[in-house]
């Protein structure tokens, strides 16, 4: 099993420009999750999914949007990239049911720089 | 708001044991205790959880006090590979997600 895998690696956008980050779990996760790590913040949860065809806000939220058509993806979008959108991007899956959703299982991580 | 309180740095001399503290003094009854590790530039990894019991694993110990208001992640022989962001993190069923705090930088040093 690959486990979590996040698409691309690495990232350079110009302001305003628009992408879209793609994770994928070969792990029959229900939940999922999309974060972002800033240097001295530690992660902070961007929007999440407990089932195919529902996402939810986490707690930065505003500039991003998601979507959950399959099961095994989870779409990250930038609509406007700006430079405070300059961060590392994780995704992270749960099994399913409430009681498993304390143990995630992330990917590697997405780079993007935003100029 | 956090609800974990953790010190922002440690050093450890290699082969001995890493007792990585966490204040969690709001914990509700039904809250479990769980630790992460981030290794430079890698995406965070579970280590342990509890909700009142000690519990081992085959990477650590976890210490939680008889009144759940802190616990102690133990590495009992740590290595270099084990310099990692630790991070303490409160979760309970009602949660759909959990938030990572600022966490633990801890260095093993040779």
């Amino acid at each position: 099993n690959a486990g979590v895998t996040q698409t691309p690696k690495f990232r350079v956008l110009k302001t305003g420009q628009s992408m879209t980050l793609l994770c994928a779990q070969d792990m029959n996760h229900e939940y999922m999750y999309w974060y972002r790590q800033d240097p001295g913040m530690g992660l902070r949860l961007i929007h999440y999914s407990v089932g195919e065809g529902t996402t939810a806000k986490g707690e930065v939220p505003d500039g991003y949007n998601v979507s959950r058509l399959k099961k095994q993806n989870f779409l990250l979008g930038l609509e406007s990239a700006a430079p405070s959108q300059t961060s590392v991007y994780f995704c992270a899956s749960s099994r399913q049911g409430k009681r498993f959703a304390g143990s995630q299982y992330f990917g590697p991580g997405t780079r993007l720089l935003v100029l | 708001d956090a609800k974990t309180t953790q010190p922002p740095s440690m050093d450890c001399a290699e082969g001995r044991a890493a007792n990585l503290p966490c204040n969690h003094s709001t914990i509700s009854g039904n809250e479990y205790v769980y630790w992460y590790r981030q290794i430079h530039s890698q995406g965070p990894q579970y280590i342990i959880h509890g909700l009142k019991n000690n519990e081992t694993n085959e990477m650590a110990s976890l210490i939680i006090t008889e009144d759940r208001k802190s616990s102690t992640l133990i590495l009992p022989h740590a290595t270099l590979r084990d310099t990692a962001v630790y991070y303490c993190i409160l979760w309970k069923t009602s949660y759909d997600k959990v938030i990572f705090g600022p966490g633990t930088s801890l260095s093993v040093i040779p």
